[in-house]
């Protein structure tokens, strides 16, 4: 087990609503990024969280958004759901910003069902 | 266009066969790193190994190899004496230093057959 915990496991929501995905870090990692993996795909960077601000961002639109507390822990809201949302939404702690040299430790996910 | 390319989208082999797990890349960065995660069927990715663009050296781990070539951009991953536990997708990533950004493939679904 890598130490990131991610909550919920399953999330079933509708078209136009909003949603919170949660994830506590590893123990002594202060950065977290987010993926999206979508059905067959491999994971796409959404964005980093560092110092409890955003620290890079992929291709994804602002209606994707986050936010980091004191423990590191993270959230990814995601508002106005579109059907592509439907995913499997990973976090991943690291101890640094720099992803070459800082090696990422996954959680299992959040399944994110858009209908 | 893709940084990462896998082309073999799924793989069957029977148990104690080797299968070798083919991975290109792509960047104009003369400093990057290159991973291969593992992702059973829980979801969680699995670190399994990491180099930097200056060591071409190959790398035995068990049963676990890795042949890294910067002249055909290829990071390919080797499973000698495959296990049904070994049953997975395995993702090749790529990481231009310094950065904060990390590109995955789209993987390869590995099934072993007892």
């Amino acid at each position: 087990e890598t130490g990131v915990t991610q909550s919920p496991t399953h999330l079933i929501k509708t078209r136009g609503q909003q949603v919170t995905l949660r994830c506590s870090s590893q123990s002594g990692h202060n950065t977290v990024s987010w993926y999206q993996q979508a059905l067959g795909q491999g994971p796409q960077f959404i964005f980093q969280y560092y110092r409890e601000e955003e620290n890079g961002r992929g291709n994804f639109p602002p209606r994707f958004s986050g936010l980091q507390f004191p423990n590191y822990s993270s959230e990814l809201n995601v508002n106005a759901l579109e059907l592509d949302d439907s995913a499997l939404y990973l976090c991943a702690s690291s101890e640094g910003t720099e992803l070459a040299k800082n090696i990422q430790y996954f959680g299992a996910g959040t399944r994110l069902s858009v209908l | 266009a893709q940084k990462v390319t896998q082309a073999q989208t799924e793989i069957s082999v029977v148990e104690k066969e080797d299968v070798t797990l083919d991975c290109v890349y792509e960047t104009r960065d003369t400093t990057y790193y290159l991973f291969w995660y593992k992702q059973p069927p829980s979801g969680e990715l699995v670190f399994l190994i990491r180099r930097n663009s200056f060591d071409e050296q190959n790398e035995i781990s068990g049963r676990y190899s890795w042949n890294f070539q910067k002249s055909t951009s290829s990071f390919n991953f080797t499973i000698t004496a495959s296990q049904v536990v070994d049953s997975a997708v395995y993702f090749c990533a790529l990481s231009e230093a310094p950065g904060n950004q990390f590109y995955f493939g789209t993987g390869t679904s590995l099934t072993v057959i007892p």
